[in-house]
């Protein structure tokens, strides 16, 4: 079945500091590959997505490339700020595919 | 415009109660998602109401769980004879229609600790 792989947490990391954080996936056909944030206290937002191969999604200054040949989906951000600090889920689905199958999350702490 | 809202926000019960968590979906919607989110995991897919039918219910756990949409939109997730490994975030979605291009707008979720 479909499965996603993220990058165990907790990531820490200084204001302004570059942040990576890894995604990999398993699955049949050509699903679409999303990242998803929860900011402390509220629900699960879409941050960025990619619906076929070599796609770029970007929001907020965060980029994604959804790299077929590796099967990936890294979360790339330039210069981080404390309001990035968050919990991030990468996640699949697509096409037919209504169902969404997450990560298990990376929380992400940046520190003034 | 109004986002998607789940009641309680909280729920505390005892081992072999049952207990309800509502679902409103933002106004227009016809898909609405079920997910369960466990400590330290990500949400996992539990039922996907397409209008009032329940188009997949593939990821209920077992037949203590139940959701109905009777009218198309609101939904309500019910478990019966709740045990202790039910605790967790109980989160709703909901699009415009399903499929993976239309975006799942997520509810706070109702976290359910079972005593």
């Amino acid at each position: 079945g479909d499965s996603v792989t993220q990058m165990e947490g907790p990531v820490t990391l200084s204001e302004e500091a570059f942040l990576t954080i890894n995604c990999t996936y398993t699955a049949t056909g050509y699903p679409s590959l999303f990242w998803y944030v929860q900011y402390p206290g509220e629900g699960l937002q879409l941050l960025l997505k990619a619906t076929k191969a070599d796609d770029k999604g970007s929001n907020k200054g965060f980029e994604a490339t959804y790299r077929k040949e590796t099967t990936s989906f890294h979360l790339e951000k330039g210069s981080v700020q404390v309001s990035d600090s968050a919990v991030y889920f990468c996640a699949l689905g697509g096409g037919s595919n209504y169902k969404l199958t997450f990560g298990k999350g990376t929380l992400l702490t940046v520190n003034p | 415009g109004a986002g998607v809202s789940q009641t309680p926000s909280n729920k505390v019960t005892e081992k072999g109660k049952y207990v309800e968590l509502r679902c409103d979906p933002i106004s227009g919607h016809t898909a609405l998602y079920w997910y369960r989110q466990s400590l330290g995991q990500g949400p996992e897919f539990l039922i996907y109401f397409q209008g009032t039918g329940a188009a997949d219910d593939s990821g209920l756990p077992n037949d203590r769980f139940f959701a109905v949409r009777p009218e198309g939109s609101v939904s309500t997730l019910k478990i019966q004879r709740t045990e202790r490994g039910d605790s967790a975030v109980y989160l709703c979605a909901s699009s415009t229609q399903a499929g993976g291009l239309n975006e799942q707008f997520f509810g706070p979720g109702t976290r359910l600790t079972v005593l």
